[in-house]
């Protein structure tokens, strides 16, 4: 079974360009997370989406949103780029709506590095 | 706020070595515990989980019991390969997922 997939795998921008990220998750699964990962840290929490709702978001700026569509598969958006934004972007998916329970398959990242 | 420590790397050890890197917690509720594994180049595995205290998680001769009244989830493992070598993140969940910073695991043959 695939697992979790993400695209591109390496993108570079300019400041105060725009992205868009994408994650497919893992067969079944319908809840699709999103981290940022900068480098020699853990991975920061973004979003989660369950059900193309918003389940959860972390402290990130307005700059960042992301969507969820029908088949299950996200989008994350990162407007007005700065190069503290420069990190791999994870992205994860797992069968629970949240809480404590709830286990993240992560796919490979999608590196991105604004100059 | 909840929280994670991970004791800080880079760890170095000769293969066969006995292997523990140690993981605390900070949490209002009674979260679940986690240990992913990134190696070069690529996104965070799962290595192995415990939902509840007392329960021990365990996976390719890794392993890490949930100790509630020491708030600590180490990472063990008895005998560590070359292949082993990677950074290896506690993380706990509770409303979301939190991970430490990471530690590097480097192993020579």
């Amino acid at each position: 079974d695939a697992g979790v997939t993400q695209s591109p795998t390496h993108l570079i921008k300019t400041r105060g360009q725009h992205v868009t990220l994408r994650c497919s998750p893992i067969s079944g699964h319908k809840s699709v997370s999103w981290y940022q990962q900068v480098l020699g840290q853990g991975p920061q929490f973004i979003f989660q989406y369950y059900e193309k709702e918003e389940r959860g978001r972390g402290n990130f700026p307005d700059r960042f949103s992301a969507r969820q569509f029908p088949n299950y598969s996200s989008e994350l958006n990162v407007n007005a780029l700065l190069l503290g934004d420069s990190a791999l972007y994870l992205c994860a998916s797992s069968s629970e709506p949240g809480g404590r329970t709830d286990t993240q398959y992560f796919g490979p990242g999608t590196r991105l590095t604004v100059l | 706020g909840n929280s994670v420590t991970q004791m800080e790397g880079p760890v170095t050890l000769s293969e066969e070595a006995f292997l523990t890197i140690n993981c605390t917690y900070t949490a209002t509720g009674y979260p679940s515990l986690f240990w992913y594994v990134q190696y070069p180049g690529e996104g965070l595995q799962l290595l192995l989980k415990a939902t509840k205290a007392d329960d021990k998680g365990s996976n390719k001769g890794f392993e890490a019991t949930y100790r509630k009244e020491t708030t600590s989830f180490h990472l063990e493992k008895g005998s560590v390969q070359v292949s082993d070598s990677a950074v290896y993140f506690c993380a706990l969940r509770d409303d979301k997922i939190i991970f430490g910073k990471g530690t590097r695991l480097h192993i020579l043959p």
